[in-house]
């Protein structure tokens, strides 16, 4: 069965602390999301890649990086932590399939608590 | 870009009664439809996935409606039991690519004995 992972399940940072949350689908999807999930948000979307070596900014990237170094892996890596960034972030593959019919695979989540 | 607005963010039923959420987007490109059920400590799944084309769906014990006109997706679960108590997310996409899927903020169903 298709699965995404994340890594760790839950964290806790210092403010202006290296914090980085790994992801790996081996549904051999191209596409691979980053969102995060705040009360009264809903799913916000951070950072987003078409394949190995590519990333690309979402809605909202600002204090975000990522990397995708292979087609199963799909880092976000937040270099200097801040509190605001403390949420739920689920990583997600997704199927390809064009014309905006694409599913998602969500993993699993990372809580994320920065102090 | 596109807005999504679902209602209502909290929504407590009884069991065997049935429960209506909606959304209302603004893009009326807009293409395909989903709907994504979240348990609670578990991660988002697939519920349904809709095409514009097509107005009602129906699948296990729930239908979903797609107003293109009024620019309305409604998901509709009948007799609703203990399982379905969830969080429940529809999702707008207008155009090729998943950067252009939009999010509700959810809504949190409860299902009271």
């Amino acid at each position: 069965e298709a699965a995404v992972t994340q890594s760790p399940r839950n964290k806790v940072a210092v403010t202006g602390g290296k914090v980085t949350l790994s992801c790996n689908q081996t549904n051999n999807h191209n596409n691979m999301y980053w969102y995060r999930q705040d009360t009264g948000h809903g799913l916000r979307l951070i950072h987003y890649s078409y394949g190995a070596g590519s990333t690309e900014k979402g809605d909202i990237p600002d204090g975000y990086k990522a990397s995708r170094p292979s087609q199963e892996n799909f880092s976000l890596i937040l270099e200097l932590a801040t509190p605001s960034q403390t949420s739920v972030y689920f990583c997600a593959s997704g199927d390809g399939l064009g014309g905006g019919a694409e599913t998602l695979y969500f993993g699993s989540g990372t809580r994320l608590t920065v102090l | 870009g596109e807005q999504v607005e679902q209602r209502p963010p909290h929504l407590s039923v009884r069991e065997g009664d049935s429960a209506v959420i909606t959304c209302t987007y603004t893009d009326p490109n807009s293409y395909y439809f989903f709907w994504y059920k979240q348990e609670p400590g578990a991660s988002l799944q697939l519920l349904m996935k809709v095409f514009s084309s097509t107005e009602i769906n129906e699948g296990q014990g729930f239908t979903v409606l797609l107003n293109k006109k009024d620019k309305r997706l409604s998901l509709n679960l009948t007799a609703a039991h203990p399982g379905d108590s969830a969080a429940y997310f529809c999702a707008v996409a207008y155009t090729e690519g998943a950067d252009r899927l939009t999010f509700g903020k959810g809504t949190q169903l409860i299902i009271q004995p």
